[in-house]
């Protein structure tokens, strides 16, 4: 069964810091891995997306990296502001269109502390 | 710039009765779909479309209808509510050649 989990399921950190969350995964097949930020009572917005041939992106203070070998992904936060807090979803997709089946890690809800 | 708008944002029913989440895009996408989300879960597929007039089974369809008659709307019915239904449910809209999903702001329902 495709499988996706993220570590830790929670973490707090101090404003100003950086921290790094992980992703693993055991979907095949692999088409492309994004990462959501989900606010507290708002739907999902999309960060990243990676496809295999991919190892690092960017989008301002977020890094997303993908090592496809170890089907294992990491999302690093540089430092971090306090509307960083939310939860943070791993999903990987099976086929390049909207469509196709995607698996949700289950998160993890990041706090950012003054 | 509406993007995918849901209603109604909090519902409460009671066990056995009937009602329509609905879900409304205005960035003519063929993509569209319903997640439910549970604590401690990831996001789990209830049904999708590719375009008007189709509609297909997700993950956990069971206790809940779909129908796409135009490109906009993607409205979800619940039969006959369950306590097991209580959740929050996202409607998500994309198109076919970007992967990009684009989630609506969900809708939190109690189930008595």
């Amino acid at each position: 069964k495709n499988q996706v989990e993220q570590s830790p399921q929670s973490l707090i950190i101090l404003e100003g810091k950086n921290c790094t969350l992980q992703c693993n995964y055991t979907v095949s097949p692999f088409s492309n891995l994004r990462w959501y930020k989900q606010d507290t009572g708002r739907g999902p917005v999309s960060l990243t997306i990676m496809t295999f041939s991919e190892n690092t992106k960017s989008n301002g203070r977020y890094t997303a990296t993908l090592d496809a070998d170890t089907k294992q992904s990491s999302l690093h936060i540089t430092a971090s502001q306090l509307s960083d807090s939310a939860s943070y979803i791993c999903v990987v997709s099976e086929g390049d269109n909207a469509g196709n089946m995607l698996t949700f890690g289950g998160g993890t809800r990041l706090m950012v502390k003054p | 710039n509406a993007g995918v708008t849901q209603t109604p944002k909090f519902q409460v029913l009671k066990t056995g009765q009937s009602m329509t989440l609905q879900c409304a895009q205005d960035m003519n996408h063929e993509y569209m779909s319903w997640y439910r989300q549970d604590p401690g879960m990831g996001l789990r597929l209830i049904h999708y479309s590719v375009g008007a007039g189709i509609t297909d089974q997700g993950e956990v369809p069971n206790g809940y209808n779909v129908s796409r008659s135009t490109t906009e709307d993607f409205p979800l019915r619940l039969l006959s509510a369950a306590p097991s239904q209580t959740s929050v449910y996202f409607c998500a809209s994309g198109t076919e050649n970007t992967g990009e999903l684009f989630f609506g702001e969900g809708s939190r329902l109690t189930v008595l």
